[in-house]
């Protein structure tokens, strides 16, 4: 089965500063997707990646996949108070199930 | 905008009885989903069921049981509440497509005692 590892598990940084979280997957990935949780709530939709060298943004969050497909990384630029949380990524294992890294928990720093 | 509810955000149970989660979901999807999320293990498939009446296991189905009467609504069961079902249960919701983007509800954290 395909497994989905993360990238760092825990981050902390100065407020203004860049961050990059990584997932690595086992096998080729043919739907990446990226999550963001508060702590003690759900999940909500960041953005997904389908094709090798994708690159998507979403205000100061941009995420990529590789070319090969196994491996995407997610950049915040100026990282603000507003972006803490957990990152999680997923990808799809056969028909509408999806698999799950452990996640990253961001912490901003003011 | 999509939208996944579930009925409790905090609940706490007693050990043997019987719990229900429901989860509704108002964008007319043809799938939905249970999971639950513990430190460490991450995000874990309970069931999932893609049409009124189907459903299918997800990876850890034991002592859980789930019910689709109609096509908004899908229902976790708890036949018999153990400690070790205590966690944070996810509902999510999807279009019929099979890499279409699944949306989560806002989670219910249960406790059994």
């Amino acid at each position: 089965s395909q497994e989905l590892e993360q990238s760092p598990q825990s981050l902390i940084v100065q407020e203004g500063k860049n961050l990059t979280i990584n997932c690595t997957s086992s096998k080729t990935l043919y739907g990446l997707y990226w999550y963001k949780q508060k702590y003690g709530e759900g999940l909500i939709f960041l953005m997904m990646l389908q094709k090798g060298g994708e690159e998507k943004s979403h205000e100061k969050i941009t995420a990529k996949l590789d070319e090969k497909k196994q491996q995407s990384s997610l950049h915040i630029t100026a990282s603000q108070p507003s972006h803490a949380g957990i990152y999680l990524c997923g990808a799809h294992q056969g028909a509408q199930k999806l698999v799950f890294g452990q996640g990253t928990r961001l912490t901003i720093n003011p | 905008d999509v939208k996944v509810t579930q009925s409790s955000r905090y609940l706490v149970k007693r050990t043997g009885e019987k719990v229900f989660l429901e989860c509704v979901q108002d964008m007319d999807h043809e799938n939905m989903f249970w999971y639950r999320q513990d430190p460490g293990l991450g995000l874990r498939l309970i069931y999932f069921s893609y049409d009124v009446k189907m459903k299918e296991k997800g990876d850890i189905p034991e002592g859980y049981s789930v019910s689709r009467e109609k096509k908004e609504r899908f229902s976790l069961i708890l036949e018999s509440a153990s400690t070790n079902q205590t966690s944070m249960y996810l509902c999510a919701s999807s279009p019929s497509g099979d890499t279409d983007t699944q949306y989560f509800g806002p989670g219910t954290r249960l406790t059994v005692l």
